[in-house]
């Protein structure tokens, strides 16, 4: 069972536009949840992260907005470039429990020149 | 400083034939992770080691599958009798104090 679900799968953008991935989960006992951008061939890397007492954080071009209630979390990447063509994968991590991420299934995100 | 690395880049097997994957987590991470990716899905938790404490064993598929961490430092995934469904790229990551999972570029496998 997906305790991260994550959409669209795919997503093209034009340079300059708004890139907005989503996420939601059911397990209320998950309390931090970063995003994590992969390169072809190379391993996750982490972007941003967000801890549920917070409602949104902002790094750069890259947001998160949380919705605790609705249990929803996205990432906006803002004036999206050529070289944020990557997959992206949200994620989350249990209060208490082995610090192991349970992973969304990933975003491929092209953005078009 | 280095990063996460791992090796071999690339392994193709024959069914039937047992594997071994090997990762060095970053100098002092005392947490280690076992993830699997494989095509169009996201990364699947197979294994954590945390000090010298007992490894979290809940992710691993089968009981094929089996880690150790030397020395709270190596580690190395074994993959025994190895499946076509094993195909996958395995992730290794470490974390220290702050949490946070660094990520190695990982290990194609592939089971013909």
């Amino acid at each position: 069972q997906q305790q991260v679900k994550q959409s669209p799968q795919s997503l093209i953008v034009q340079k300059g536009g708004i890139s907005i991935i989503n996420c939601a989960y059911e397990n209320t006992a998950f309390d931090y949840f970063p995003w994590y951008q992969q390169f072809p061939g190379k391993g996750p890397a982490l972007l941003i992260a967000i801890r549920p007492d917070v409602s949104e954080k902002k790094e750069g071009r890259f947001t998160i907005s949380f919705n605790k209630s609705a249990k929803q979390f996205s990432l906006h990447i803002m004036d999206s470039q050529p070289g944020d063509s990557a997959t992206y994968f949200c994620a989350a991590r249990m209060r208490g429990g082995a610090n192991n991420l349970f992973f969304g299934t990933g975003t491929r995100l092209t953005v078009i020149p | 400083g280095a990063g996460v690395s791992q090796s071999p880049s690339n392994k193709v097997t024959e069914k039937g034939k047992d594997v071994e994957l090997r990762c060095d987590p970053i100098s002092g991470h005392t947490a280690l992770y076992w993830y699997r990716q494989s095509l169009g899905q996201g990364l699947e938790f197979l294994i954590y080691f945390q000090g010298n404490s007992a490894p979290d064993k809940s992710g691993l598929p089968s009981d094929r599958f089996s880690a150790e961490r030397t020395g709270g430092s190596v580690s190395t995934l074994t993959i025994q009798r190895t499946q076509q469904e094993d195909s996958a790229v395995y992730l290794c990551a470490s974390s220290g104090r702050g949490g946070e999972q660094f990520f190695g570029p990982g290990t194609r496998l592939t089971v013909l």
